[in-house]
């Protein structure tokens, strides 16, 4: 079945880039997606990216797409404390749903 | 404002009781979902609704039921055959068919404790 496989912690010290990798098993994702997890909270969307697509920019955000290695990852530029957060990766199913990552638990340190 | 609003947000249990977690959605969404989410698990798909009075299994409905009387609703029982309830629970929606991204917008959440 799909897999979705993403590293379990990451951190860095604020003003730094940080860069959250993930990989997919499903090469027929139209879609993948970037979702972020705040404590105690539900899901929001950040950014998705098509799968035709290579790279997708939305101000601190750049979204790379590797569909020959069926690698995702995202980058966020001059972290802040406020992006310390749970970050998912997910793709898209044969049956329209979506598969979750892990998570990846950024933690931003002055 | 649209959204999703899941209640209780917390919710104590004893063990051998049932629980029915509430999610209601004024976002004129076809298809609803629930999720239970485990440190360092992800999130798992408990059930899904595409359509009112219709709903599916999703990776791991054992110990768990759901009703879809009405668009709007689309609550989670969670039976005391459930061997490991405590979690946190997240509700989604979409449009269906859904036409590009089929992006989820999610509920804040449930957690559930088992004494």
């Amino acid at each position: 079945g799909e897999d979705v496989e993403q590293s379990l912690f990451l951190s860095v010290r604020e003003g730094d880039s940080s860069v959250i990798n993930c990989t997919y098993t499903d090469s027929s994702s139209t879609y993948l997606y970037w979702y972020k997890q705040e404590p105690g909270a539900g899901l929001q969307l950040l950014t998705y990216i098509f799968s035709n697509m290579d790279m997708k920019q939305d101000q601190r955000l750049t979204v790379l797409l590797n569909k020959k290695d069926k690698h995702l990852s995202l980058r966020i530029a001059d972290t802040q404390t406020g992006d310390s957060a749970i970050y998912f990766c997910a793709e898209i199913d044969n049956t329209d749903k979506l598969i979750f990552g892990t998570g990846t638990r950024l933690q931003v340190f002055p | 404002d649209g959204g999703i609003t899941q209640s209780p947000k917390y919710l104590f249990r004893k063990e051998g009781q049932n629980v029915t977690l509430s999610c209601e959605q004024n976002l004129n969404h076809d298809a609803m979902y629930w999720y239970r989410q485990d440190p360092g698990q992800g999130l798992r798909l408990i059930y899904y609704s595409q359509i009112v009075n219709d709903f599916q299994k999703g990776d791991i409905a054992e110990g768990y039921s759901v009703s879809r009387e009405k668009k709007e609703s689309f609550p989670l029982t969670v039976t005391s055959a459930q061997k490991n309830p405590t979690a946190f629970y997240l509700c989604a929606s979409n449009l269906r068919p859904s036409s590009g991204a089929n992006v989820l917008t999610f509920g804040a959440g449930s957690r559930l404790t088992v004494l």
